[in-house]
């Protein structure tokens, strides 16, 4: 079965400064995606980037990139030049037309510090 | 990006009673739209695929008596949650998929806080 984890229930970086979410995943597809979504207190879930399987460049979102390493199965999500309002919790996902469902792994949540 | 409403964003009712939740896509179709519920400081839990046309596709452990699923057009899906109890206070998020083999994208819609007295 598919699993996603998010090792870091909380992490915290200063403001204008970098930080990496990790998020490994377990699964025997060879075609899926994965995606970074961010939950702030309104709770309105946003896609912030997507990355297809089949695809070696990481994926880069203006201030947010990705570090896909499909053979270890890791998906980091670094943010640089933090920002006040990046603060929230960040998910990741994985989607493969196998199954047709997103699995969301449990989420890490980001503190900004001023 | 693709825009999903929920309507209503609260609602407090009665035990006992029947609430109907909303989900459209406004500037897209959606063949498959999805429900989560999701509990305080936690991810979200999947209850349903609902695909146009077609009976909705429950999670194991979801009552689908209980978590009624339509999904009538390409842009409306509805989920109403019937003789509700206060254990099914929760905050319920629909999404979109927008589909096609190098877009997979799944968009959100802005929840629903359901509070059952």
């Amino acid at each position: 079965a598919q699993t996603v984890t998010q090792s870091q229930p909380e992490m915290s970086v200063q403001e204008a400064e970098t930080v990496t979410l990790s998020c490994t995943y377990d699964t025997s597809e060879s075609d899926y995606y994965l995606f970074w979504y961010k939950q702030p207190p309104s709770r309105q879930m946003i896609l912030v980037i997507r990355q297809e399987a089949y695809k070696q460049q990481n994926a880069t979102e203006n201030r947010f990139s990705v570090n896909f390493q499909k053979a270890a199965k890791s998906f980091s999500l670094k943010i640089s030049d933090s920002q006040l309002g990046d603060a929230a919790m960040y998910f990741c996902a994985y989607f493969t037309s196998g199954t047709y469902k997103y699995i969301f792994g449990t989420g890490t949540r980001l503190k900004v510090l001023a | 990006g693709a825009v999903v409403s929920q309507h209503p964003s609260r609602v407090i009712c009665k035990s006992g009673t029947s609430v109907k939740i909303e989900c459209r896509s406004l500037d897209f179709q959606a063949t498959t739209m999805f429900w989560y519920r999701q509990f305080p400081k936690q991810s979200l839990m999947l209850m349903a695929t609902s695909n146009e046309g077609s009976k909705a596709t429950y999670e194991q452990g979801v009552e689908k008596d209980k978590f009624l699923i339509n999904h009538a057009s390409l842009t409306l899906s509805t989920l109403t949650v019937t003789s509700a109890h206060p254990e099914d206070s929760s905050f319920y998020i629909c999404s979109a998929r927008v589909g096609g083999s190098s877009t997979d994208t799944q968009y959100f819609g802005p929840g629903t806080r359901l509070t059952v007295l």
